[in-house]
């Protein structure tokens, strides 16, 4: 089974620009989630998909944030202008049932705003 | 105050040895919990639930008390491989998960 997978996995980007996150998760799986790990603090969780609704988006930053699943398949997230506090680890996780003990992560795409 | 918290380590210990981590949780609605391992620039990976009645996976015990909102980790017989980052979760129900800073374990042969 292939795993969560997300692109690109690394982005440098200048403060004011866009960037645009890709997150594959597993076939199958129904639940989608973004989480985000800035330098030195922990993994913050951002959003949660269920096939193309938004549950929860309660960890979302800020309005320059913005995440969609068309389709209930795969997810984007985009930073909307980029600011230098966005820099960090953006990952993705999927799962198929409910509850966080079923999460599978992406390796993440690693974000520098300069 | 974070609502999870863990000692950030480092943690360095000799192959053969046996180390705890501890983590504490502020909210006490929380209802589920679990350790993750994190390997350098790597994903999270599930290392186990944890549960009240206490559960074992081989080397690994995990424990849990309500009371006092207090989450353990024990790993015995260390590895070389056993080196990383332990997060500990914490689960307010529904899906949203709440992350520890982890706290980091190096093995040493």
């Amino acid at each position: 089974e292939a795993g969560v997978t997300q692109f690109p996995s690394h982005s440098v980007i200048e403060k004011g620009q866009t960037v645009t996150l890709r997150c594959d998760p597993i076939s199958g799986h129904d639940n989608l989630y973004w989480y985000r790990r800035v330098m030195g603090k922990e993994i913050k969780f951002l959003l949660h998909f269920v096939k193309e609704s938004k549950q929860d988006e309660s960890g979302m930053p800020n309005n320059r944030f913005l995440a969609e699943r068309t389709g209930g398949t795969y997810s984007t997230l985009k930073v909307q202008p980029a600011e230098l506090e966005d820099s960090g680890v953006y990952f993705c996780a999927s799962s198929r049932d409910r509850g966080p003990e079923t999460q599978y992560f992406g390796p993440g795409t690693r974000l520098l705003v300069l | 105050r974070k609502e999870v918290e863990q000692d950030p380590g480092p943690f360095n210990v000799p192959e053969g040895a046996t180390v705890a981590f501890n983590c504490t949780y502020s909210n006490s609605a929380s209802q589920s919990f679990f350790w993750y391992r994190q390997d350098c620039r790597k994903e999270p990976k599930l290392l186990m639930s944890v549960y009240s009645s206490g559960n074992e996976d081989g080397r690994f015990t995990a424990q849990l008390n309500r009371a006092s909102q207090y989450i353990s980790l024990l790993i015995r017989d260390s590895k070389l491989s056993d080196s990383a980052t332990y997060l500990c979760v914490v689960g307010r129900g529904g899906f949203k998960t709440i992350f520890g800073a982890g706290t980091r374990l190096f093995v040493k042969a």
